[in-house]
């Protein structure tokens, strides 16, 4: 099994449309969950992290399941411009820090 | 500009050369990452330093690969004789004390012909 499992797409949605991709990790230990972006050819970029009580950033909202060890993406109302990669990254505490990445969710926005 | 700088952006060398990337990560931060990605795929954890600490090397780094943070200020990752299956994108991410949240730096593009 995979250490971060995400389905890798592509999600093809229609603007405005509502769409949530979820993300397994292996690591029952693991302490720090994250989700960036990463558009074609750039680097990754830090979208949020993921609290254990859930949090929201405008139309984003993340979510930590401990119990069934998952993170969920929520995006609501999607834009054109979120067409992107979506990535997610788990991380071990332990006194440094491995950090894995997952494969990527690619989600095209269409008109 | 602030972020972390990587250079070369691109490279591309005969097969059997060595190369060498450097990595300015963003001032106050204390931890450094190399990760190699490839088309399709999430980028691949290399190496961490904690200051020049190199506190972590994953077992997919052969031993042609070596990477110093000499100052605990900018980095390098050599590759001794690269093979073609070094091509790739190698990522720089830096994070500060007191979160673990990576900034990446824009890369640099290994072509190994």
């Amino acid at each position: 099994r995979k250490e971060v499992e995400q389905d890798p797409g592509p999600f093809n949605v229609p603007e405005g449309a509502t769409v949530a991709f979820n993300c397994t990790y292996s690591n029952s230990a693991s302490q720090s969950f994250f989700w960036y972006r990463q558009d074609c050819r750039k680097e990754p970029k830090l979208l949020m992290s993921v609290y254990s009580s859930g949090n929201e950033d405008g139309r984003f909202t993340a979510q930590l399941n401990r119990a069934s060890q998952y993170i969920s993406l929520l995006i609501r109302d999607s834009k054109l411009s979120d067409s992107a990669t979506y990535l997610c990254v788990v991380s071990d505490s332990g006194g440094y820090q491995k950090v894995t990445f997952g494969t990527g969710t690619k989600l095209q926005v269409i008109p | 500009d602030t972020g972390v700088s990587q250079d070369p952006r691109h490279k591309i060398t005969k097969r059997g050369q060595n190369v060498t990337f450097r990595c300015d990560p963003i001032s106050e931060h204390n931890r450094l990452y190399w990760y190699r990605q490839t088309l399709g795929q999430g980028p691949e954890f290399l190496t961490y330093f904690q200051n020049e600490a190199q506190l972590e090397k994953s077992r997919l780094l052969s031993d042609r690969f070596s990477a110093e943070r000499p100052k605990g200020s900018f980095s390098t990752l050599e590759i001794q004789r690269t093979e073609q299956g070094d091509s790739a994108m190698y990522l720089c991410a830096s994070s500060p004390r007191d979160t673990y949240e990576q900034y990446f730096g824009p890369g640099t593009r290994l072509t190994v012909t």
